[in-house]
């Protein structure tokens, strides 16, 4: 089983379409989560952190479910410019729970909105 | 200028030479990444450093060797390329709450 597994999609929704992708990690101990956004042919940049009480940013929501050990991310109202790749990120744990900080990338979820 | 600097952003190599990639930051920050991004498998870790004395492997690390000359520079060096080492390459900085900066990228071809 991968460490961090996202549903690679493609979505495909219309302007204004609320969409939801969801990510599973592997490792219980995992203590940090985030979602970044990734444009055809650049690099990754955060989109947001998730915290484990939820937490909205504008049109995005992010939730953390530590007991089914997936996170998700939810955006509403979508526009064109959300078209993008999206990539669940969660930080692994070393031995005796200590964070090394080093963080694990799912495969990323393609996006695309149309109008 | 960018945070993060990779250099050089596109190049086309053979098979058996050596390569190497380059990154430095203004950050300051102590800990950075080597990446590898290849479609449908998303990002992978190469090595990672928490510090100039401090080098780690990550998870295909074969093939490939690093050197943190100074806080600011970290440097990935194929020995001898092969085509499957084709792909876009990452280097990343990581500051507070583990939040990583990435540099543009450097797309490697091997023939």
């Amino acid at each position: 089983r991968k460490e961090v597994e996202q549903d690679p999609g493609p979505f495909n929704v219309p302007e204004g379409a609320t969409v939801a992708f969801n990510c599973t990690y592997s490792n219980s101990a995992s203590q940090s989560f985030f979602w970044y956004r990734q444009d055809c042919r650049k690099e990754p940049k955060l989109l947001m952190s998730v915290y484990s009480s939820g937490n909205e940013d504008g049109r995005f929501t992010a939730q953390l479910n530590r007991a089914s050990q997936y996170i998700s991310l939810l955006i509403r109202d979508s526009k064109l410019s959300d078209s993008a790749t999206y990539l669940c990120v969660v930080n692994s744990i070393g031995a005796g729970g200590t964070s090394y900080g080093k963080l694990t990338f799912g495969q990323g979820t393609i996006l695309t909105v149309h109008p | 200028d960018a945070d993060v600097t990779q250099t050089p952003r596109n190049r086309i190599t053979k098979t058996g030479k050596r390569i190497m990639l380059e990154c430095s930051q203004t950050k300051g920050h102590d800990r950075m990444y080597w990446y590898r991004q290849d479609p449908g498998l998303g990002l992978r870790l190469i090595y990672y450093s928490f510090d100039v004395k401090d080098i780690n492997k990550g998870e295909i690390s074969d093939g490939y060797s690093v050197s943190r000359q100074a806080q600011a520079k970290f440097s990935l060096s194929l020995e001898s390329a092969i085509p499957n080492q084709t792909a876009l390459y990452f280097c990343a900085t990581q500051g507070g709450a583990n939040v990583l900066t990435f540099g543009a990228g450097s797309r490697l071809t091997v023939l």
